[in-house]
């Protein structure tokens, strides 16, 4: 069974700071993706990762791929407050078969 | 504009009274999915659909039920809802072979007493 871990499940932070939320998943996979979640809205699509290695930037968020270590990071570059939300990592059970399991999620509060 | 809808977006009902939820994409999508997000949990998947008439069970897909009719509509029903169905409800859609664009719905919250 496909677990995903993510931590922290909170973090918060001050403007300008350097951060990196984590997620580990514990079978094989080669896709990963994060979504972004505003309280009370909908999710988000932040960032596809189709293989080990992989590296994805927007703006300040920064996504990366370790399919050997089986983790995710997603780092944040001197956050602002725009960036609070909760973001989720989630895993693609095998190539091609569409099943995702998503990880609970690091609510991130960024203090001016 | 490209979109996912949901309806009804809130829902208040009684144990045992079937009910659908509808989810509907404009953007000719292949890939369609239900997921169900509790606080603690993050969001667990129903079932997700790679096609017309193709449907397949998530992680938590005991008390729904789906079908795919049409590319564009995925209903969920709950044939005898119970409490511990009450959650927040999404639906997804995207093209097949990625996810790299996943659409979600705005949620259907879902409150059983």
């Amino acid at each position: 069974e496909l677990k995903v871990e993510q931590n922290p499940l909170f973090l918060s932070m001050q403007e300008g700071k350097n951060y990196t939320i984590y997620c580990n998943y514990s079978t094989t996979s080669d896709r990963l993706y994060w979504y972004r979640q505003d309280p009370g809205k909908s999710l988000e699509s932040l960032f596809v990762l189709l293989s080990n290695g992989a590296v994805k930037q927007e703006g300040r968020l920064m996504a990366s791929l370790d399919t050997k270590a089986r983790l995710s990071t997603l780092h944040i570059t001197a956050a602002v407050h725009d960036l609070s939300a909760t973001y989720f990592c989630a895993v693609e059970h095998n190539f091609g078969n569409e099943k995702l399991t998503f990880g609970t999620g690091t609510r991130l509060t960024i203090i001016p | 504009e490209a979109q996912v809808t949901q309806n009804p977006r809130y829902l208040i009902t009684v144990t045992g009274k079937k009910l659908t939820v509808t989810c509907s994409q404009n953007m000719n999508h292949e890939y369609m999915s239900w997921y169900r997000q509790d606080p603690g949990l993050g969001l667990r998947q129903i079932y997700y659909s790679m096609n017309v008439e193709v449907t397949d069970k998530g992680d938590v897909p005991e008390g729904y039920k789906v079908s795919r009719k049409e590319k564009r509509n995925f209903p969920l029903i709950l044939e005898s809802p119970s409490p511990n169905q009450t959650s927040l409800y999404f639906c997804a859609s995207s093209y097949p072979g990625g996810f790299d664009e996943q659409f979600f719905g705005p949620g259907t919250r879902l409150t059983v007493l």
